[in-house]
């Protein structure tokens, strides 16, 4: 029963770089989300995805692109890192209509931009 | 946009006492949810309490209570007999009906205290 799961959970970056962030889970969900967490912001939105194949921008898209190319996975991806990025990052996912029921949460990817 | 606001950055309680925790929000929606979510020192998302706004019976799990105020735009959460492993931030969150855009607020860390 792993539910979500992202990789890696710890990342270190030099400004300029690039990476990708995988979200992967195992509940046959449709809908996912990446949402980064910063001191005294709460968590905010920065894509989802409502299927296979789609995506679209949250509260703080900028500076990031997502892309769904299978169902079970999300993948989060930063072209040029820069330390505005330094953040803690969550993925979660949800049945189309049962999000008044909460998401499921990975367990996050600490990275920080140097 | 909806936004919700978690007035207390930190509080504290002794270990068997009762506390509770305040959360506002702002919108123009009638039917919505509201949550509760906990997150300890594992990073870990992990939802406490969920309220359907269309229900006035306030929620209720075990030791978790909410009281929803719905013409004032309020939802706290009392825990009672507070234990050690309630130790945790704890994020109040909104979403309307229909959609999956889950707003967050800033957070308030609760510390039980022995």
């Amino acid at each position: 029963n792993a539910g979500v799961t992202q990789t890696p959970k710890f990342r270190v970056l030099k400004t300029g770089q690039s990476m990708t962030l995988l979200c992967a889970q195992d509940m046959n969900h449709e809908y996912m989300y990446w949402y980064r967490q910063d001191p005294g912001m709460g968590l905010r939105l920065i894509h989802y995805s409502v299927g296979e194949g789609t995506t679209a921008k949250g509260e703080v898209p900028d500076g990031y692109n997502v892309s769904r190319l299978k169902k079970q996975n999300f993948l989060l991806g930063l072209e040029s890192a820069a330390p505005s990025q330094t953040s803690v990052y969550f993925c979660a996912s949800s049945y189309p209509g049962q999000g008044g029921y909460g998401y499921t949460f990975g367990s996050g990817t600490r990275l920080t931009v140097v | 946009a909806q936004t919700v606001t978690q007035s207390q950055p930190e509080m504290s309680v002794q270990e068997a006492e009762t506390v509770t925790l305040s959360c506002t929000y702002d919108t123009s929606e009638s039917n919505y949810y509201l949550f509760w979510y906990k997150q300890p020192p594992s990073r870990q998302m992990i939802l406490v309490i969920r309220q359907e706004a269309y229900k006035q019976q306030n929620a209720t799990e075990n030791r978790f209570s909410v009281n929803f105020q719905k013409a004032a735009k309020s939802f706290s959460l009392k825990i009672s007999d507070s234990q050690l492993g309630d130790t945790a931030m704890y994020f109040c969150a909104f979403m309307k009906w229909g959609n999956n855009d889950m707003r967050f607020g800033a957070g308030t860390r609760l510390t039980v205290k022995p």
